[in-house]
């Protein structure tokens, strides 16, 4: 069936670095791919989706390009500041599963000053 | 647009007693609810599919008589927790499709339920 991998965490930047969340998928047929962030004692938050390769999805300086030879959608954001500390799952929806989003394990940052 | 409002955000129960969660499309029609359950410092898993006016499709492991699903509106759906034991606590998510409007689906704030 689908799925999501994503880099294990935690990780630990300090503020102004580079950030690069790594996150692959299997899945049959064309899935939609999102990042979606969850802070501390809060729901999700859907942080920037694509639906076709090649899609690049941004927002709040996070991008990821959904990539079909290598079915990645790599989260990053070139300065990350310390309200970037959450944690962010990569997820997957398709028609076959009736759109249900199929997520991955997620990866707690932490962001220090 | 394109709101799903979750109900009670938390909740503190008696083993043994019952929890209802509601799961409201507040500016548009869900023809489809999602709800999942998330463990602490676990992903998202989800526990079951419902279609308005149909019945909840159960993900494998997961107990249809002791979590209940009800979608019987294109605005709410509800989910109740049965006899609910200290081992059903845990934060319950549900979002919410609008077949018509494409493929994404809007999630709620999320209940964190406690069972003592």
């Amino acid at each position: 069936g689908d799925s999501v991998t994503q880099m294990e965490g935690p990780v630990t930047l300090s503020e102004e670095a580079f950030l690069t969340i790594n996150c692959t998928y299997t899945a049959t047929g064309y899935p939609s791919l999102f990042w979606y962030v969850q802070y501390p004692g809060e729901g999700l938050q859907l942080l920037l989706k694509a639906t076709k390769a090649d899609d690049k999805g941004s927002n709040k300086g996070f991008e990821a390009t959904y990539r079909k030879e290598t079915t990645s959608f790599h989260l990053e954001k070139g300065s990350v500041q310390v309200s970037d500390s959450a944690v962010y799952f990569c997820a997957l929806s398709a028609r076959a599963s009736g759109y249900a989003l199929n997520f991955g394990k997620g990866t707690s940052l932490l962001v220090t000053p | 647009g394109a709101v799903v409002s979750q109900h009670p955000s938390w909740v503190i129960c008696k083993s043994g007693t019952s929890v209802k969660i509601e799961c409201r499309s507040l500016d548009f029609q869900a023809t489809t609810m999602f709800w999942y359950r998330q463990f602490p410092k676990q992903s998202l898993m989800l526990m079951a599919t419902s279609n308005e006016g149909s019945k909840a499709t159960y993900e494998q492991g997961v107990e249809k008589d002791k979590f209940l699903i009800n979608h019987a509106s294109l605005t709410l759906s509800t989910l109740t927790v049965t006899s609910a034991h200290p081992e059903d606590s845990s934060f319950y998510i549900c979002s919410a499709r609008d077949s018509h409007r494409g493929s994404e689906a809007f999630f709620g704030q999320g209940t964190r339920l406690t069972v003592v």
